[in-house]
């Protein structure tokens, strides 16, 4: 079975930076995955890592740590609109998602 | 990236009571996925629908309950038979694309209500 463990709160203010870390115990691995979930809408893509080192995609960037069974994810500039979940998912080798309980982040302004 | 829709969008439905989700995705995918995701909580794997076969469920999931269907690449249907208040939820339709893009959709979701 996976066991993922991600921070339950974060607050920054608008501009600021943001870490989101996720950790990990797996008996299989394909990759892990970030969602962004906005309260009351679907996940929606944000980032994947398969391989050791950062991802980078605008503002948001991705690090993974195979070895350390470790990732985290970057908001940079954070804008209001930022203020969402953020889901860690690691997926297994037969293609399933397993995911953290997510990480609610906070902008203020 | 996959277009995926589902209906209803959301419903309140009576105990003991029975509804089917459908979820359409606009371009052929290999894998399809129902999750389920509680008031509050992340999401949890209910069962990979395979096409022409039976679904594969995981655990603490059961095919009376959760009955799937997937006749086709684009096309999958899931019923929560007898339902209870504990159904109430948001049920999630997830597709990816086995050996090409290694991106999972999710669809828009179905809020469930049970009284």
């Amino acid at each position: 079975g996976q066991n993922i463990d991600q921070p339950t709160e974060m607050t920054a203010t608008e501009g600021a930076i943001v870490q989101i870390n996720c950790t990990y115990q797996t008996s299989g691995f394909n990759g892990l995955f970030w969602y962004q979930q906005h309260a009351g809408e679907a996940p929606t893509f944000l980032s994947y890592n398969v391989l050791d080192g950062l991802e980078e995609k605008g503002r948001f960037s991705s690090f993974l740590s195979r070895s350390k069974g470790y990732s985290y994810l970057l908001l940079k500039e954070l804008q209001m609109k930022d203020s969402a979940s953020y889901l860690c998912a690691v997926r297994e080798n037969d293609y399933k998602l397993s995911f953290g309980a997510g990480t609610t982040v906070t902008v203020r302004a | 990236s996959a277009v995926i829709s589902q209906k209803p969008s959301r419903d309140i439905c009576q105990r003991g009571t029975s509804l089917t989700i459908q979820c359409q995705v606009d371009s052929q995918v290999t894998m399809m996925f129902w999750y389920r995701q509680q008031p509050g909580q992340s999401l949890t794997l209910i069962a990979t629908a395979n096409q022409g076969s039976e679904a594969t469920y995981e655990s603490g999931f059961v095919i009376d309950k959760f009955p799937i269907s997937r006749p086709n690449l684009t096309f999958s249907t899931l019923t929560v038979s007898n339902m209870s208040p504990e159904d109430s939820s948001i049920y999630l339709c997830s597709v990816a694309a086995r050996g090409g893009s290694y991106e999972q959709y999710f669809g828009p979701g179905t809020r469930l209500t049970v009284t």
